[in-house]
């Protein structure tokens, strides 16, 4: 029930492509809902976040939706940039403990 | 300024050695975690401490054990290293336990040998 299932493992897409990460959770207890990016050689960091209250939210190029229901939430890159060549996951977590369960991750290369 | 520093960056010792890795943040933040991050890069708490008290221990063995002198310092101890304990291993900070968005430091690889 801790789980965060995240796909694909990796992603491939040409410049200016729409990226899509899908997570999945089964713990209706957590109620923050954060996506962090990793280049490498450094720490996550984080990068969008959503609440379930909302079904949608975009910060500049980066969107996440959100469905309750089905517990699944997604992360769209539009317009993407080699910049944002990175490793990316989803996480879950419990505002009251503060502890987030991350996905598997993703690795995306976006190709010029 | 950095915001969350880790010491040292790097760490290749011998199984069975005993080793620690610091954590410092400036943040004025009231909360640090533990994480570990294997080779597959999947990113797990190990703990959580908020004002030097300990308010999360996942399932790690006995022999991690984490030290807050005050609530800008977390370390970590490491009794006995093993193969399994090569990682990276990052520290993080967050205002409060409550308070969601986590900042990470720039992590430390260990490389048990």
């Amino acid at each position: 029930q801790q789980q965060v299932k995240q796909s694909p493992q990796s992603l491939i897409v040409q410049k200016g492509g729409i990226p899509i990460i899908n997570c999945a959770y089964e713990n209706t207890a957590f109620d923050y809902f954060p996506w962090y990016q990793q280049f490498p050689g450094k720490g996550p960091a984080l990068l969008i976040a959503i609440r379930p209250d909302v079904s949608e939210k975009k910060e500049g190029r980066f969107t996440i939706s959100f469905n309750k229901s089905a517990k699944q939430f997604s992360l769209h890159i539009m317009d993407s940039q080699p910049g944002d060549s990175a490793t990316y996951f989803c996480a879950a977590g419990s505002s009251n403990t503060g502890k987030l369960i991350f996905g598997q991750g993703t690795t995306l290369q976006v190709k010029p | 300024d950095t915001a969350v520093s880790q010491t040292p960056k790097y760490l290749v010792t011998q199984m069975g050695n005993d080793k620690s890795i610091k954590c410092e943040q400036n943040l004025g933040h009231d909360t640090m975690y533990w994480y570990k991050q294997d080779s597959k890069k999947f990113l797990k708490i190990m703990f959580s401490y908020n004002n030097k008290e300990l308010i999360i221990n996942e399932t790690v063995p006995n022999r991690f054990s984490p030290k807050s002198p005050d609530k800008a310092h977390l370390n970590l101890h490491i009794n006995s290293l093993e193969l399994g304990d090569s990682a990276v291993y990052f520290c993080a900070s967050s205002r409060a336990t409550r308070e969601e968005t986590q900042y990470f430091g720039p992590g430390t690889r260990l490389l048990v040998l």
